[in-house]
C-alpha cells in the first residue's frame, strides 16, 4: 500500500489524558501536514513538515499539541492533557507539490 | 471574512442532471484550486486541481476558475447517487507553506 497511513483509527480517551497518534506519509513525499476536522467544517491546518524540519505551526495548536517527524519519515502528534474540545478527526496529509494526499484519518473521542 | 467560502447545502439534484457547486476565495494571490470529494466518515479525496482561468475537463468533472472574480467552481455532468458526497474546495493560501486552507463544504445529494 503506497497510502498515507494513519494509526490508530479512532480513539477514546478520558478527558486530561495524552495521546499519541502516527502518520507513515507516502514514501517520496517530502511535506507533511497535520490537520483538524471537525464536523461540518473543512479541515483546519495544523502544523507542517519540510522534511525532518517543522516550518509552520497554526496558532489553533496549543502548547498541548506536539508534532514531531524524526529523520524525516514516519510523524506523530502528541495532544497532553486532552480537553472535549479535542474530539475531532486529525487528518495527515503528505505532498510533493501542492497536490495533499490525505491518509484516513484518526477520529479522537474526549469522554 | 472567511479565507475560502463555500454554500454548505445541502445541494440536492436529480439522477443525471448537471450539479454545480460553487467557491469564493479572498486571497488575490492565490494560484491554484483544489476540489476534494468527502464520503462521511472518510478522509478527502482530491478530484480536480486547476491553476489557470477557464474550464478544465477531466470525465464527468469540470472546474472553473476567473480569478478576476474570485470565483471558482465544480460541474458535475451526469450526476449519480454515487457523487453524494461532501466536495471542499481548497486554496494553498501562504506561498512557500503549501498547506491548504478549506471551505466548510458544500453537501451534495443526488436523487435516484
Amino acid at each position: 500500500d503506497t497510502g498515507v497511513s494513519q494509526d490508530p483509527r479512532h480513539k477514546i480517551t478520558k478527558r486530561g489524558q495524552n495521546v499519541t497518534f502516527r502518520c507513515d506519509p507516502i514514501s517520496e513525499h517530502n511535506r507533511l501536514y497535520w490537520y483538524r476536522q471537525t464536523l461540518g467544517q473543512g479541515p483546519e491546518f495544523l502544523t507542517y513538515f519540510q522534511n525532518e524540519a517543522q516550518l509552520e505551526k497554526s496558532r489553533l495548536l496549543s502548547d498541548r499539541f506536539s508534532a514531531e517527524r524524526p529523520k524525516g519519515s514516519f510523524s506523530t502528534l502528541e495532544i497532553q492533557r486532552t480537553e472535549q474540545g479535542d474530539s475531532a478527526m486529525y487528518l495527515c496529509a503528505s505532498s510533493l507539490g501542492d497536490l495533499n494526499t490525505f491518509g484516513s484519518g484518526t477520529r479522537l473521542t474526549v469522554v | 471574512q472567511k479565507e475560502v467560502e463555500q454554500n454548505s447545502g445541502p445541494l440536492s439534484v436529480p439522477e443525471g442532471a448537471i450539479a454545480s457547486l460553487n467557491c469564493t476565495y479572498s486571497d488575490r494571490g492565490s494560484q491554484s484550486f483544489f476540489w476534494y470529494r468527502q464520503y462521511s466518515g472518510k478522509s478527502p479525496e482530491l478530484i480536480m486541481f486547476i491553476y489557470s482561468n477557464g474550464d478544465k475537463e477531466d470525465g464527468r468533472f469540470t472546474a472553473q476558475l476567473n480569478k478576476a472574480s474570485q470565483y471558482v467552481s465544480l460541474l458535475i455532468r451526469d450526476s449519480q447517487p454515487s457523487d453524494s458526497a461532501t466536495y471542499l474546495c481548497a486554496v494553498p493560501t501562504y506561498t512557500g507553506r503549501r498547506a491548504l486552507t478549506f471551505g466548510s463544504g458544500t453537501r451534495l445529494q443526488v436523487q435516484p
